[in-house]
């Protein structure tokens, strides 16, 4: 099966400018997850989707990140306006919904530079 | 607070020197742990799903294993192709992952 696909793989920006990161989620996969992953760390969540709906954002810095998944498959994530502190890998993952704890499938991820 | 550990931070071994990571949990109402492997520039990639203590799974070099407190990831005779960094994650109310080991494997 495919797995979870996101673009672009690379960015560089200007601090203060926009940015958006697009995923598609492994087909039938209910839940999507946009994590960030800074050098030497492990992934942090930002948001959660279960279907269309917002899951949990409690880690989202919500005056400058957004994030919305149409149609309850495809998703952005948003940032606007960056910060040196967004330098990081954005990655998305998706799982089936329901049951015992099912494992996040990532994708390869977008390498973030805000300079 | 919860909160996952994994040591070492860094592991060089020679190929055919086995050795195991291990990941240390505190948190309440375990539902699940998972390992991943994460290669440089790349996204993780899912190894194995434990529930319970006493739980073991298997998958070519690696196996893991989950006590009340901790888990394992035992490699044995390692190869070059096995150096990455291994991540595990703690599913309790939220999902949690350590910071990682990263293992290197030198001919």
């Amino acid at each position: 099966e495919a797995g979870v696909a996101q673009s672009p793989r690379y960015k560089i920006i200007e601090k203060r400018q926009s940015v958006a990161f697009w995923c598609n989620p492994i087909s039938g996969h209910a839940t999507l997850y946009w994590y960030q992953q800074i050098l030497g760390q492990g992934p942090k969540l930002l948001i959660q989707f279960q279907n269309n709906g917002v899951v949990d954002d409690s880690q989202l810095p919500k005056d400058r990140f957004s994030a919305e998944r149409l149609k309850g498959v495809d998703s952005t994530l948003k940032i606007q306006p960056a910060k040196l502190e967004d330098s990081a890998v954005y990655l998305c993952a998706s799982s089936t919904g329901t049951g015992s704890p099912r494992p996040r499938i990532f994708g390869p991820g977008t390498r973030l530079t805000v300079l | 607070e919860d909160q996952v550990t994994q040591s070492p931070e860094a592991l060089r071994l020679q190929e055919g020197e086995s050795s195991s990571l291990n990941c240390s949990y505190t948190v309440s109402g375990l539902r699940g742990l998972f390992w991943y492997r994460q290669d440089p520039g790349k996204g993780p990639e899912f190894l194995f799903t434990l529930y319970s203590a006493g739980e073991e799974k298997e998958k070519e070099r690696l196996k893991a294993t989950l006590t009340k407190k901790e888990s394992f990831l035992h490699i044995t005779a390692p190869k070059p192709e096995d150096s990455a960094t291994y991540l595990c994650a703690v599913q309790a109310d939220k999902l949690i992952f350590g910071t990682g080991t990263r293992l290197q494997v030198f001919p």
